[in-house]
């Protein structure tokens, strides 16, 4: 299979960082996308990593290691508006679809 | 910026019921995929389709079929419902024919529609 690994819940204060961590399988691995869902709401794209290193984007970055079939989004300065569930999902080759893990849910705390 | 649009928003139907799902992709975009997604699970791949033709297929069942018309926009039909087949469903758009390092072929989703099955 194709299974797609992140934590199932994380919780953390106004004003900290949080890492997500996400791991798949690397076999014919063709990019991998952040996505942010509110409860009941259309996942929105974050970010996009298909070469290894750290993409960044104002308070959200992302991590890949293609060797090592591993991923993190890093969420600074949070707020209490990203408590969400964070997507991991991956592209692989001969197909366009996004295989998606099973999300991590985040809990941001006055 | 116009978004992946999707018709109805919110749909009650009976069980053994037929219920059809709408989809307008972005402008421009020539790929289409349909995801479920049930309470508290992650969105789950149906099918897509590629110019009009269809590209993959997931874990649709038998009951359900979809196609993509002339102008892009597609439709997923139900039959047979099940009280399971309640979920959120989700369409999603991209323009697949742009290979560009970033974003790479992005994959954006429309709003949902929830569809109740009692």
């Amino acid at each position: 299979g194709q299974n797609i690994d992140q934590p199932t819940e994380m919780t953390a204060t106004e004003g900290a960082i949080v890492q997500i961590n996400c791991t798949y399988q690397t076999s014919g691995f063709n990019g991998l996308f952040w996505y942010q869902q509110h409860a009941g709401e259309a996942p929105t794209f974050l970010s996009y990593n298909v070469l290894d290193g750290l993409e960044e984007k104002g308070r959200f970055s992302s991590f890949l290691s293609r060797s090592k079939g591993y991923s993190y989004l890093l969420l600074k300065e949070l707020q209490m508006k990203d408590s969400a569930s964070y997507l991991c999902a991956v592209r692989y080759h001969n197909t366009d679809k996004l295989i998606f893990g099973t999300g991590t849910r985040l809990q941001v705390f006055p | 910026a116009a978004g992946v649009i999707q018709s109805p928003r919110h749909l009650i139907k009976e069980k053994r019921e037929t219920a059809t799902l709408k989809c307008y992709p972005i402008p421009r975009h020539d790929t289409v995929y349909w995801y479920q997604q049930g309470p508290g699970q992650d969105p789950q791949f149906l099918i897509s389709f590629y110019e009009k033709m269809q590209s993959d297929k997931g874990s649709i069942p038998d009951r359900f079929s979809a196609q993509q018309f002339s102008d892009y926009h597609s439709e997923l039909n139900m039959s047979s419902l099940e009280l399971g087949d309640s979920a959120l469903y989700f369409c999603a758009s991209s323009l697949t024919s742009d290979r560009g390092q970033s974003p790479g072929n992005t994959i954006y989703f429309g709003e949902g529609s929830w569809l109740t099955v009692v």
